[in-house]
């Protein structure tokens, strides 16, 4: 089945304390992403990946960081985060993310709260 | 600025009720895509559109895209429960170097209440 996986689905943690959010698709697509959603924002674009070893930054990358070493993974890293990265995060994969149409697959989300 | 700006942001209607939801923007649009979020789930696509003056049906859904390519509308017809859930509108701006990435309206909560 196509999906994109991403893991934990919940994460309680404190402030300053490292974690990652991981992120698989079994597609062979070339594009990911990560979005933060939060209510009254809506959806808002993290860092994405136009292949491996290409990231780039959306709309909101203070305190986030990504890594593209191979085409199916895309894990976004919180080095020290802090209340204001509570938020549902979406992690997303298209074949590109050029051409018009192009279908974007999203994970079930990770509900994450820093205290 | 909000690149797509989605109306009405909540709706709340009876069951059998027809509704139309509205994505508008002040920039072209390659093309304009519509997706559903049901609580505790990602989005899912439900439709593409990609030329101007497009209308697409997807059973009780009708998908419009503006001839100028700047807007779009959903209109569904005897809404059902099953029908509640987040509609976004996305799309990629039809400029150079913003073609990477899929910008997000912020959404219309609609509830159907039988």
């Amino acid at each position: 089945e196509a999906q994109v996986t991403q893991n934990p689905r919940y994460l309680i943690t404190v402030t300053g304390k490292k974690l990652t959010v991981t992120c698989s698709q079994n597609m062979n697509h070339e594009y990911m992403s990560w979005y933060r959603q939060d209510p009254g924002l809506g959806l808002r674009q993290i860092y994405y990946s136009m292949n491996v070893e290409v990231t780039d930054k959306g709309d909101v990358p203070e305190g986030y960081k990504v890594s593209r070493k191979e085409k199916r993974n895309f894990p976004l890293i919180l080095e020290s985060p802090s209340p204001n990265q509570t938020s549902l995060y979406f992690c997303a994969s298209s074949l590109d993310g050029v051409r018009a149409g192009t279908e974007a697959f999203f994970g079930q989300g990770t509900r994450l709260t820093v205290v | 600025t909000q690149l797509l700006e989605q109306s009405p942001q909540f709706l709340s209607i009876q069951e059998g009720e027809n509704l139309t939801v509205y994505c508008n923007s002040s920039s072209v649009f390659s093309s304009l895509q519509w997706y559903r979020q049901e609580p505790g789930e990602g989005p899912v696509l439900l439709v593409t559109v990609v030329t101007g003056g497009e209308v697409k049906k997807l059973k009780r859904l009708t998908f419009q895209f503006g001839d100028a390519r700047k807007d779009s509308s959903l209109h569904i017809t005897a809404a059902q429960p099953g029908d509640t859930g987040l509609y976004l509108c996305a799309g990629r701006p039809n400029s150079g170097g913003s073609n990477y990435k899929l910008t997000f309206g912020k959404g219309t909560l609609l509830t159907v209440n039988p």
